[in-house]
């Protein structure tokens, strides 16, 4: 069956632009997740959405940032007013427990580049 | 909270010989995930581990888990070139990884 889908798979963007990055989970997990990983560095966690349970945020960066799930399903990632230091692999990831304990299968990315 | 936390950072190794790399977490736990990742892009499941295991096998890889030392350990058996990639771990708690094992595998 079809995996996490990521769109786009790469983006640059001019500094100050807004962006929005897509997720499709994989059909039928109701978790899902939001990372950030800088070139040579680890995974850092931004969001999670469980079901209709309100989202965790305590990762996100600053107010600039913010995510939303619509239906349960597809979820987007927005960057306001983009800075460099946002350049990075954007990794969204689903579940179908979440919390609970079961694995994560991972999108591909998108790499982000701010000029 | 940031659960899972790797090392080393990097380990170097010649094809054919063992590699272990350790992972430490903060809290109780239900089960701790070890994840690879080859090339920057999405991470790879590799196996899971549930608290009330010690031990548990997947091919060439083996885990072990300490609850009472806060610990795991991933050793990969008869390492190949292929096996070259960064290696994570994760608990269910909040499904935060930490830097990552980097490893290399010399043909």
């Amino acid at each position: 069956g079809a995996g996490v889908s990521q769109s786009p798979s790469n983006k640059v963007t001019e500094k100050g632009k807004d962006v929005e990055l897509r997720c499709d989970p994989i059909s039928g997990h109701t978790a899902l997740y939001w990372y950030r990983q800088s070139l040579g560095q680890g995974l850092e966690f931004l969001i999670y959405f469980q079901g209709n349970s309100a989202p965790d945020k305590s990762g996100l960066p600053s107010d600039r940032f913010s995510a939303e799930r619509t239906g349960g399903s597809v979820s987007t990632l927005t960057i306001q007013r983009t800075q460099q230091e946002d350049s990075a692999v954007y990794l969204c990831a689903s579940s179908t427990r979440g919390q609970v304990g079961s694995p994560l299968h991972f999108g591909n990315g998108t790499r982000l580049t701010v000029t | 909270s940031q659960q899972g936390e790797e090392d080393p950072q990097a380990l170097s190794i010649q094809e054919g010989e063992n590699a272990t790399m350790n992972c430490s977490y903060k809290t109780s736990i239900n089960n701790l995930q070890w994840y690879r990742q080859n090339s920057g892009r999405g991470l790879v499941h590799l196996i899971l581990i549930r608290s009330n295991e010690r031990e548990k096998h997947s091919g060439r890889l083996r885990v072990t888990l300490d609850t009472s030392k806060k610990s795991s350990s991933l050793l990969i058996t008869a390492s190949r070139a292929a096996d070259t990639a960064s290696y994570f771990c994760a608990t269910n708690n909040d499904m935060r990884f930490g830097a990552g094992t980097r490893l290399t595998v010399k043909p």
